[in-house]
């Protein structure tokens, strides 16, 4: 089946610190990555979507300066969360879809901690 | 309204039980429907497609009913392994899916 990885699993950083979370798909082409986020007893929010080569569409609220994300090959998608502080403490998670297919494939997640 | 509706649980039940969970979308322009299995501290994993004319995988069963807007998971012989965060997730376009809060299983010796 297919395969989605993420990087880090875990990070803790400080306030005001930017972080970089990878999503790379491993044996398959992703023309279309999500990015989704998760608080405690909460279910998943997708926060963008983002095709290889363009610019990322952003779901309402959420901040595109904040959370900039890059798709910049068929395998790789990042999301950058900038001057992270405390609120932004969540589970990451990201998904990869190949063609027009409905089905995503999730990556294991990023555990993000700010402190 | 909330998009996508479920009971949160948790569903205490024995092993062997017989378990169902209900889901609700507001959506009807709805066109995709998934029943997902997430785990503590993990990703959701796709547990099975969700189709019109009902179908079944092994011990899950799910059933769309279009009419009232309403998507169901019935687990037979539950197993200690069932338990997890079952999410009900609806595709109301090919990009989006939408995922409900979960339903909480525990099924116990």
């Amino acid at each position: 089946g297919a395969v989605v990885s993420q990087h880090p699993s875990r990070v803790i950083c400080k306030s005001g610190t930017s972080v970089k979370i990878e999503c790379r798909s491993l044996d398959f082409q992703a023309t279309t990555m999500f990015w989704y986020r998760q608080f405690p007893k909460q279910s998943l929010m997708l926060m963008a979507t983002s095709n290889e080569g363009s610019k990322a569409t952003y779901e309402q609220g959420v901040e595109k300066d904040k959370f900039l994300i890059n798709h910049a090959s068929l395998t790789l998608s990042t999301l950058t969360v900038t001057s992270a502080h405390p609120e932004d403490s969540s589970f990451y998670i990201c998904s990869a879809r190949a063609g027009s297919v409905t089905e995503q494939y999730f990556g294991p997640g990023t555990r993000l901690t700010v402190t | 309204r909330k998009e996508v509706e479920q009971d949160p649980g948790p569903f205490n039940v024995p092993e062997g039980a017989t378990v169902a969970f209900n889901c609700t979308y507001s959506n009807s322009a709805s066109q995709s429907f998934f029943w997902y299995r997430q785990d503590c501290r993990k990703e959701p994993k796709l547990l099975m497609s969700v189709y019109s004319s009902g179908n079944e995988d092994g011990r899950f069963t799910a059933q769309l009913n279009r009419a009232s807007q309403y998507i169901s998971l019935l687990i037979r012989d539950s197993k200690l392994s069932d338990s997890a965060t079952y999410l009900c997730v609806v595709n109301f376009n090919t990009d989006k899916l939408i995922f409900g809060t979960g339903t909480r299983l525990q099924v116990f010796p």
